[in-house]
């Protein structure tokens, strides 16, 4: 069964610095990876979708890796803001167009 | 285009009623889903459909029945509501293209409590 792990679960950034989320999944046998936004009381957007043969994937100030070898993505967000307070979810693409998602991570960014 | 829609917003029920949640998407897309999201527990897949007329279990499936006899629709039915089904739910929808995965579009979610 895939597993996919989110750390940290919350964290809070003055505003200005660089963000830096995790995610890892047990089976390398994924189509993609991707990283969704969902503000409180609301639903997922899509941030960026990397393909299991790429690396990274960049939109504007975000930039997501993939290390699907060693079951590692990573979210940069550069120069955070308060508007990117939010939860941010990782998950991966398995058969069927199923998703496994990760529980999140909670970002408070203090201006 | 509309996108993903989800009706209701949020509803309340009573244990061992039933109801229909509504999903509908105008992207012509062939995969649907639902998901719930739990405190805690993050967002587990309940039933899914790779086209019309087909339709599979997720990781929690019991208690939801669904069926996908269009393209557009994805209901899901709560056969008998119990407490542990209040949650919000969330209905995907994706296309996939010579064998890549696309992005997947998420409706606003319904919110469900059930008494």
């Amino acid at each position: 069964k895939q597993e996919v792990t989110q750390i940290p679960a919350a964290l809070s950034v003055p505003e200005g610095e660089n963000l830096v989320l995790n995610c890892s999944f047990t089976d390398s046998a994924i189509y993609n990876l991707q990283w969704f936004r969902q503000d409180p009381g609301k639903g997922l957007t899509s941030l960026l979708l990397i393909q299991s043969s790429q690396r990274e994937q960049t939109s504007g100030r975000l930039n997501a890796s993939l290390d699907k070898s060693s079951g590692r993505s990573t979210l940069y967000i550069a120069a955070s803001q308060p508007g990117d307070s939010a939860t941010y979810l990782c998950a991966v693409t398995y058969g069927n167009n199923r998703l496994a998602f990760g529980k999140g991570n909670q970002v408070v960014v203090i201006p | 285009n509309a996108g993903v829609t989800q009706t209701p917003k949020f509803q309340v029920l009573k244990t061992g009623q039933s109801m229909t949640l509504q999903c509908a998407q105008d992207m012509n897309h062939e995969y649907m889903s639902w998901y719930r999201q739990d405190p805690g527990m993050g967002l587990r897949l309940i039933h899914y459909s790779v086209g019309a007329g087909i339709t599979d279990q997720g990781e929690v499936p019991n208690g939801y029945n669904v069926s996908r006899s269009t393209t557009e629709d994805f209901p899901l039915r709560l056969l008998s509501a119990a407490p542990s089904q209040t949650s919000v739910y969330f209905c995907a929808s994706s296309y996939s293209a010579t064998g890549q995965q696309e992005t997947q579009y998420f409706g606003p979610g319904t919110r469900l409590l059930v008494l």
